[in-house]
């Protein structure tokens, strides 16, 4: 079966700092991958996805950035954390078409 | 940018009485999906209903579509404590592989 792993849960971080958030995706192959931010009690924002290695698409024009180095690993990253930054990270993976699969998420907070 | 919209916001009703959110969308889709979000975890996905389907059944959930209205409906019959969480609809405005939600209902079911 398949399985997708997200972490860590909890990331408090300076302003100005570096961030990088890992998600992996076990049990299929060739995936659709995507990165999600939620503030809190809103919706989804669709931050990144991908198709595949080194593919990605950006949906944010922010310091954010994506890449996927293997087939099932999905890295997001910033060089310097800004306030606006805080929030709820979701990784999510999905067949070609089809549903999607959630991690169960990583509480940022800048401060 | 949210392509979906919820609506009621927010919902509170009581045990054994039926919940319905609404969610409108402002492009063509070739599917549409509900999450259900318990606070502070993944979604999880409920039901998908594609672009030529206009009613499908889950258990105690029914989903409409009405692609002329760009409009969708969840149903949740006999409603639980357990059925209090955020619902979200997704759709796939921009190709399958993109992914967009709405801004989500927050169900409260008062034992």
């Amino acid at each position: 079966s398949q399985t997708i792993h997200q972490w860590p849960a909890t990331l408090v971080q300076p302003v100005g700092s570096p961030l990088s958030l890992e998600c992996t995706v076990e049990g299929t192959s060739n995936p659709n991958l995507y990165w999600y931010r939620q503030a809190a009690g809103r919706g989804l924002q669709l931050l990144f996805y991908s198709v595949g290695i080194g593919q990605i698409s950006s949906e944010v024009p922010q310091n954010l950035s994506a890449s996927r180095p293997q087939d099932r690993q999905f890295i997001l990253s910033s060089k310097k954390l800004l306030l606006s930054d805080s929030g709820f990270y979701l990784c999510a993976w999905s067949p070609r078409q089809g549903t999607l699969f959630f991690g169960s998420g990583t509480q940022l907070s800048v401060l | 940018s949210q392509q979906g919209e919820e609506d009621p916001q927010a919902l509170s009703i009581q045990e054994g009485e039926n919940a319905t959110m609404n969610c409108s969308y402002k492009t063509s889709i070739n599917n549409l999906q509900w999450y259900r979000q318990n606070s502070g975890r993944g979604l999880v996905h409920l039901i998908l209903i594609r672009s030529n389907e206009r009613e499908k059944h889950s258990g105690r959930l029914r989903v409409t579509l009405d692609t002329s209205k760009k409009s969708s409906s969840l149903l949740i019959t006999a409603s639980r404590a357990a059925d209090t969480a955020s619902y979200f609809c997704a759709t796939d405005a921009g190709g399958y592989q993109k992914v967009t939600f709405g801004t989500g209902t927050k169900l409260q079911v008062i034992p």
